[in-house]
């Protein structure tokens, strides 16, 4: 079984410009959760999709938003880029939500914002 | 709110050295569970182990055990006899039960394993 898999693996972009995340999930796997991670905060959640609806949110400005398609597939976007969010972004799926089921990572985007 | 307290921030061993990373939670609810997870140099966070609030024994799987103790609102996790292979940075983590959780984790513990 394919594991989770995030593209692009990594991107430079410059301040101001907006950037688009991709993140299949595991066959199978209906929700999809978005992580920012940084040195200094960890693993920070942004949100959580299931059935294409967003069931959960972190504290993040409005500028961080995702959506999820029907065959489970999810996007993150970023616009109005700052250089603090430069981070590694990690998106994880599990079998469906709740607190059951253990998260499964992909390898993360490495964002650098210039 | 939850929260998850890992207060070793980098940790040095030498190769066979047995040494525990410290995990620390914070929930109002009573019914939570807990998770490890190993990311190594490559990046990809890899699922340890799950345990729910309500099964307070000590698992063991072969050199990794854990020690889950709800009276210190603890769940710690032992490496017997450390491999250069161990070397990665483990976080803990929490979700609390009923509808849509997430899962909060600690700023993790670097472990260097030195041969």
């Amino acid at each position: 079984k394919a594991g989770v898999t995030q593209t692009p693996r990594y991107l430079i972009k410059t301040r101001g410009q907006q950037v688009t995340l991709s993140c299949s999930p595991i066959s199978g796997h209906r929700s999809v959760s978005w992580y920012q991670q940084t040195p200094g905060q960890g693993l920070q959640f942004l949100f959580e999709y299931f059935s294409e609806t967003q069931r959960n949110k972190g504290n993040f400005p409005g500028r961080f938003s995702g959506r999820q398609f029907s065959n489970s597939r999810s996007e993150m976007n970023v616009s109005t880029l700052e250089l603090g969010d430069s981070a590694l972004y990690l998106c994880a799926s599990r079998l469906k939500t709740g607190e059951n089921s253990p998260l499964h990572f992909g390898n993360g985007t490495r964002l650098t914002v210039t | 709110a939850q929260k998850v307290t890992q207060a070793q921030t980098e940790i040095s061993v030498v190769e066979k050295e047995d040494v525990t990373l410290d995990c620390v939670y914070e929930t109002r609810d009573t019914t939570y569970y807990l998770f490890w997870y190993k990311q190594p140099p490559s990046g990809e966070l890899v699922f340890l182990i799950r345990r729910n609030s309500f099964d307070e024994q000590n698992e063991i799987s072969g050199r990794y055990s854990w020690n889950f103790q709800k009276s210190t609102s603890s769940f710690n996790f032992t490496i017997t006899a450390s491999q250069v292979v161990d070397s990665a940075v483990y976080f803990c983590a929490l979700s609390e039960a009923g509808g849509y959780q997430k899962v909060t984790f600690g700023t993790g513990t670097k472990l260097q394993v030195i041969p």
